[in-house]
């Protein structure tokens, strides 16, 4: 089974800083179509996932322009370049190369 | 607007089984395919199931294999998970999750969980 390390865990931002999260995979996600096969989700404080960056680096739709995906094989990283406060809540990164699978999560806050 | 709203959810003892819906609203259910997402309390996510459009193909977690069973009715917009031999650690909010499409070239899709439901909530106790 493919597993997601995230890091951090917790990350306290200031309002209009960048932020930055890391996730790991024990395997690389690259397909043969040249494509990793890598999302990012954030969940909101009693609400559900919400779909942010597909494929590692495509922003979904509706997606503010702030929030950025790259990376490639098993290291990628999800940016944030200002951070609002309502980007709290926590942050999981998904693969879907192997069934799929998340990463543990990295929990938002603001300082 | 495109919605997903899920029910069912409710205490049941271990060995149990439920039946949980997921209804539809604002797209062509049947152009896409479905997933079920769980999130025991204060814990991630963790995937359950995937059906494709038409329920030919279903997928499961090894968790959940050979006692979960997913389905969907197309004419009903609605996706199932039928659940048997219930145990304490199956509790969790369930989710359904559509499933959007890229193209990449070459008859090869990228399948990504676009739009969500607000969850029901199962308790194996």
């Amino acid at each position: 089974d493919i597993v997601l390390t995230q890091s951090p865990l917790s990350l306290p931002v200031t309002p209009g800083e960048p932020a930055s999260i890391s996730c790991r995979s024990s395997q690389s996600l690259l397909h043969t179509t040249g494509h990793n096969y890598l999302d990012w989700f954030l969940q909101r404080p009693g609400q559900s996932p919400q779909l942010l960056i597909y494929l590692a680096s495509n922003r979904a739709s509706g997606v503010p322009d702030r929030f950025s995906g790259s990376g490639s094989g098993t290291e990628f990283t999800l940016e944030i370049s200002r951070v609002e406060p309502e980007d709290v809540g926590v942050y999981y990164c998904m693969q879907a190369l192997q069934s799929c699978t998340f990463g543990q999560g990295t929990r938002l806050e603001i300082k | 607007d495109v919605q997903l709203v899920e029910s069912g959810g409710t205490l049941v003892q271990p060995g149990g089984s439920l039946r949980l819906s997921c209804a539809a609203s604002g797209f062509t259910f049947s152009d896409h395919s479905l997933n079920w997402v769980r999130q025991a309390p204060g814990k991630g996510l963790e995937w359950v199931s995937s059906i494709s459009e038409t329920g030919t193909y279903t997928y499961y977690a090894d968790s959940v294999r050979g006692r979960f069973t997913i389905s969907r009715d197309n004419a009903r917009d609605s996706l199932y998970l039928q659940m048997n031999s219930l145990r304490a650690d199956d509790t969790a909010v369930y989710y359904c999750a559509r499933r959007g499409a890229a193209s990449l070239g070459n008859y090869y899709y990228y399948y990504y969980m676009d739009v969500w439901g607000k969850g029901t909530t199962v308790t194996v106790s």
